[in-house]
C-alpha cells in the first residue's frame, strides 16, 4: 500500500527566512511522481512543484526547492525567502507515473508566515 | 494552460433535495476526472474516478447511489449528491487529468446540508 505522511501539522516562518517541510512516503513501486501542492484559503489547490523519482536532480521552481532522498523515502520541501502568500496548507503527495488514477495525498502541513 | 473550473463554489441545501457540482476543463479536453472529498482540517479523499463515457469508479466505502457521477463529455464532469443529508456537508473538489501535464484541481465547492 502507498501512503504518504506528513509529520508537521502545523508551523511557522518568520517573513524572508527558510522553512523545509517534511513528507515520507510509502512504496514497493520505482517509477512515481511526487508533488507538492498548496491550498491557500480559498481552497484552490495549486501544484508548487513535481519530482520524478527517476530523476536524481532535486526539482526547483524560484524560491521553492525538493530534497529527495528516494533510498530514506523521504521528500521535503524548502521554502525560501518565504512571504506572506506562501501561507497555506501545504500537501504532499505522490502517484504512480503509469496510474494517474489516484493520487495519495498526505495529512498536510499549516504554514503560517509571521511578518 | 490546464484550467479547471468547477461550479458551484459555494452551495446550501436542504435536508433531503438532491444538488449537483460540475467540473469543467475549459482549456483542455479530460478523459478523466477524479472527485475528492474534504472534511475540515484534513486531507483529500478521493471518492470516484470519473471515465468519459463509463461508469465512474468508486473508492471503497463512497456510495454510488448517493453520489451519482456522470462523465458525459470531455470537458464536463457532473457529481450529483442525492437526498443529502447533513453529514454530507463538506468540501468537494474535482481534478482533471491533462495528457502528460498532469492533474488539475478545481477550486472546490463547499456544500452545506441543513
Amino acid at each position: 500500500a502507498q501512503t504518504v505522511t506528513q509529520s508537521q501539522p502545523e508551523m511557522s516562518v518568520q517573513e524572508a527566512e527558510t522553512v523545509t517541510l517534511s513528507c515520507t512516503y510509502d512504496t514497493s513501486e520505482s517509477d512515481y511522481y511526487l508533488f507538492w501542492y498548496k491550498q491557500p484559503p480559498s481552497r484552490q489547490m495549486i501544484l508548487v512543484i513535481r519530482q520524478e523519482a527517476y530523476k536524481q536532480q532535486n526539482a526547483t521552481e524560484n524560491r521553492f526547492s525538493v530534497n529527495f532522498q528516494k533510498a530514506a523515502k523521504s521528500f521535503s520541501l524548502k521554502i525560501s525567502d518565504s512571504q506572506l502568500g506562501d501561507a497555506a496548507m501545504y500537501f504532499c503527495a505522490y502517484r504512480l507515473i503509469y496510474n494517474f488514477n489516484k493520487f495519495y495525498f498526505g495529512s498536510g502541513t499549516k504554514l503560517n508566515v509571521k511578518p | 494552460g490546464a484550467v479547471v473550473s468547477q461550479h458551484p463554489s459555494r452551495v446550501i441545501c436542504k435536508s433531503g433535495t438532491s444538488v449537483k457540482i460540475e467540473c469543467r476543463s475549459l482549456d483542455f479536453q479530460a478523459t478523466t476526472m477524479f472527485w475528492y472529498r474534504q472534511f475540515p482540517k484534513q486531507s483529500l479523499m478521493l471518492m470516484a474516478t470519473s471515465n468519459e463515457g463509463s461508469k465512474a469508479t468508486y473508492e471503497q466505502g463512497v456510495e454510488k447511489d448517493k453520489f451519482l457521477i456522470n462523465h458525459a463529455s470531455l470537458t464536463l464532469s457532473t457529481l450529483t449528491v442525492t437526498s443529502a443529508h447533513p453529514e454530507d456537508s463538506s468540501f468537494y473538489i474535482c481534478s482533471a487529468r491533462a495528457d502528460s501535464r498532469g492533474a488539475f484541481f478545481g477550486q472546490g465547492t463547499r456544500l452545506t446540508v441543513v
